[in-house]
């Protein structure tokens, strides 16, 4: 079974900033894909970020890296010079086959 | 539309009810998916469309639980017999091509409420 655990329920950071959220996951998969989305008040889930298990470099997109661990099965998501706008519950997310999973996500709140 | 449009936002039903929930894709899109999301937690998979193929209903909590996609691009949801633990924000998700198919992009959800 495939698992993805983000253990940090709440998590703040102050404006400009560095902050790095965790998430591990569980599979028994070779070929697979992790992301982490944004989920605003809104409720509309943005991508942020994807990384291919095969690829060792570790993807990044602006202010925004992570940390891929394969061996650990680790990918945690870098926050750099946070903004409000940053403000948002974050969903690690793993990708195999036809399937989604993800964790029951982390609360970022960016302070003034 | 420019993107994945559900509808309604909000529905509130009776316990026993039927509802229906409306998933329009982006235009092309190939691939569909609806999760359900519970208060405080991360969505889980229900169901999958390639085009109007329903190639995975793995994670459909109970045949009250039924998805179609007729024609291959608007997708409907179905709810029978509403019951309280049905109770959260359904989301649905598009996706390019059937090899990008974890490129994905989501609606803003429709919010249930079973009384």
């Amino acid at each position: 079974a495939q698992t993805v655990t983000q253990s940090q329920p709440e998590m703040s950071v102050q404006e400009a900033e560095t902050v790095t959220l965790s998430c591990t996951y569980d599979t028994s998969e070779s070929n697979y894909y992790l992301f982490w989305y944004k989920q605003p008040p809104s409720r509309q889930m943005i991508l942020v970020i994807r990384q291919e298990a095969y690829k060792q470099q570790n993807a990044t997109e602006n202010r925004f890296s992570v940390n891929f661990q394969k061996a650990a099965k680790s990918f945690s998501l870098k926050i750099s010079d946070s903004q409000l706008g940053d403000t948002a519950m974050y969903f690690c997310a793993f990708a195999t086959g036809n399937q989604f999973y993800f964790g029951t996500g982390t609360s970022l709140t960016v302070i003034p | 539309g420019a993107g994945v449009s559900q509808s309604p936002r909000y529905k509130v039903a009776k316990r026993g009810q039927d509802v229906a929930l409306r998933c329009d894709p982006i235009s092309g899109h190939v691939s569909l998916f609806w999760y359900q999301q519970a208060l405080g937690q991360g969505p889980e998979f229900l169901t999958y469309f390639q085009n109007e193929a329903q190639l995975d209903k793995s994670g459909l909590p109970s045949d009250r639980f039924f998805a179609e996609r007729p024609e291959g691009s608007v997708s409907t949801l179905k709810i029978q017999r509403t019951q309280q633990e049905d109770s959260a924000v359904y989301l649905c998700a598009s996706s390019p091509s059937a090899v990008l198919k974890n490129i994905q992009y989501f609606g803003a959800g429709t919010r249930l409420s079973v009384l």
